[in-house]
């Protein structure tokens, strides 16, 4: 399968705890993007990369989260000190810039605090 | 946060109908607007798109209509199926990036 990969697909965590998603975009995808969908809502933008650079943050991203894509391959959405509002949904896509920049979207991880 | 507006929540069409679901959007930088269509346990999936500089994209049973007056745009799924049911989210970014989604509209077609 060569569409955006997400682990863990479920993922559950005490209040308090450290947590980290990874995802493995389409590969030769040179932006990545992160998204964030609770119950009943569209998803909300959170970050994006293009290649190793993040170019933008969404005021949604707290001092708790960070985004890495060391490589510009795989990336990494790390979420401190979790609390119960961070459960969620949270969905990767990645596009090629030029190939009209069609974001595809992984299966999401979901996130539930305790 | 929310710069696009999607209506309506929910939709219950017999099949073979048409489907029609609305949204409207506040930025006019925006010029990609997208329909997105998920299935529970699914990320979305690019249905169709649309850029403002036409009025009308048809793609199968897929139609989307843009008024960019009206800041409004509405797909329209001809002869629904069982098989449409999904919830349905309108997006409008600028130059495909940040894209900002409605809340979405679950779709549910009667046999």
């Amino acid at each position: 399968d060569t569409g955006v990969s997400q682990n863990p697909r479920h993922k559950i965590t005490k209040r308090g705890q450290n947590v980290t998603f990874r995802c493995d975009p389409i590969s030769e995808h040179n932006r990545l993007y992160w998204y964030r969908q609770t119950l009943g809502q569209g998803p909300e933008f959170l970050t994006y990369f293009q290649n190793e650079a993040q170019l933008e943050k969404s005021r949604l991203l707290s001092d708790r989260f960070s985004a890495e894509r060391p490589k510009g391959s795989f990336s990494t959405l790390e979420i401190q000190r979790t609390e119960q509002g961070d459960s969620a949904m949270y969905l990767c896509a990645s596009s090629l810039v030029g190939a009209k920049n069609i974001q595809y979207f992984g299966a999401g991880t979901r996130l539930s605090v305790l | 946060q929310q710069q696009v507006k999607q209506s309506p929540q929910s939709l219950i069409v017999q099949k073979g109908g048409i489907s029609i679901i609305n949204c409207a959007y506040e930025n006019t930088a925006f010029d990609y607007f997208p329909w997105y269509q998920q299935f529970p346990g699914k990320g979305p999936a690019l249905l169709i798109a649309i850029r403002p500089d036409v009025s009308e994209k048809k793609e199968g049973r897929f139609t989307i209509s843009f008024n960019k007056s009206a800041k409004q745009f509405s797909l329209h799924i001809m002869d629904s199926q069982p098989g449409d049911s999904a919830t349905y989210f309108c997006a409008a970014s600028r130059d495909n990036n940040d894209m900002r989604f409605g809340a979405g509209t679950r779709l549910t077609v009667k046999p």
